[in-house]
């Protein structure tokens, strides 16, 4: 099972939006509306943004919202703001024997 | 409050063995399959493997980079989930993770409490 393909790294000046994508294929992000978005800041644990797609656990801001086209998933982040700068990674199930599988990891850069 | 604690990292020479400790508290944790993610020094989350409960008769799945050296266990009255690291590579040196998934009355989702982390070292 291949990792899923983000962008190495986007910006954005506070205040803006950014989106980053998660590519992967019909046996995992397209098979499955089970797609999760993670934060890390350096040397902490990752931090649950997002889950089944497009919903936040209780905590998250309303800025981060997520969504699905297919075998690409994207995660937006509006109103960008300081603290938002870590790196970000997609996650998707893949069915019972691969499980899940997670992408390559976007920087977020807060300019 | 939900907590899960790693220990048992180390220094291990290559083709050695090591056996990680998850230590959960504050949730049900015999109904929970449990989860081992790892990151490479500077590098991105990969998924290790999986321990379903006893409901789901223990199932375990592991990513292709581990099987057959990898063994997942636990122990519903220690509240404990295992990583038995087997014929151990250079390339298993990470901070591995353990984490919950979760399922509420409507949806189940991975990671939504995770451990603090603890560091292998697999070098001669």
């Amino acid at each position: 099972q291949s990792a899923l393909t983000q962008p190495r790294s986007v910006s954005g000046s506070p205040g803006q939006s950014v989106t980053i994508s998660c590519t992967g294929t019909s046996s995992d992000v397209g098979g499955y509306n089970y797609v999760s978005w993670y934060q890390q800041h350096p040397g902490k644990a990752p931090k649950l943004m997002i889950y089944d797609v497009s919903k936040r656990p209780s905590g998250v801001p309303d800025r981060f919202s997520g969504s699905k086209s297919g075998n690409t998933a994207s995660l937006t982040i509006s109103g960008l703001q300081a603290e938002d700068e870590a790196d970000y990674y997609c996650c998707s199930y893949a069915g019972s024997y691969t499980s899940y599988v997670f992408g390559t990891g976007t920087k977020v850069t807060v300019l | 409050e939900v907590q899960l604690v790693e220990s048992g990292g180390g220094l291990v020479q290559p083709g050695g063995s090591l056996k990680l400790s998850c230590a959960a508290s504050g949730f049900t944790f015999s109904g929970s399959a449990m989860h081992w993610v790892r990151q490479a020094s500077g590098k991105g989350l990969e998924w290790v493997g999986r321990i379903r409960s006893k409901a789901n008769s223990y199932a375990t799945a592991y990513a292709a980079s581990v099987k057959g050296r990898f063994t997942i266990s636990r122990d519903d009255s220690k509240n404990t989930a295992y990583l038995q690291m087997n014929s151990l590579k250079t390339e298993d040196t990470a901070v591995y993770y353990c984490t919950r998934r979760y399922c509420s009355s409507t949806s189940c989702y991975l990671g939504d409490y995770w451990g603090q982390g603890t560091l292998v070292t697999v070098s001669s």
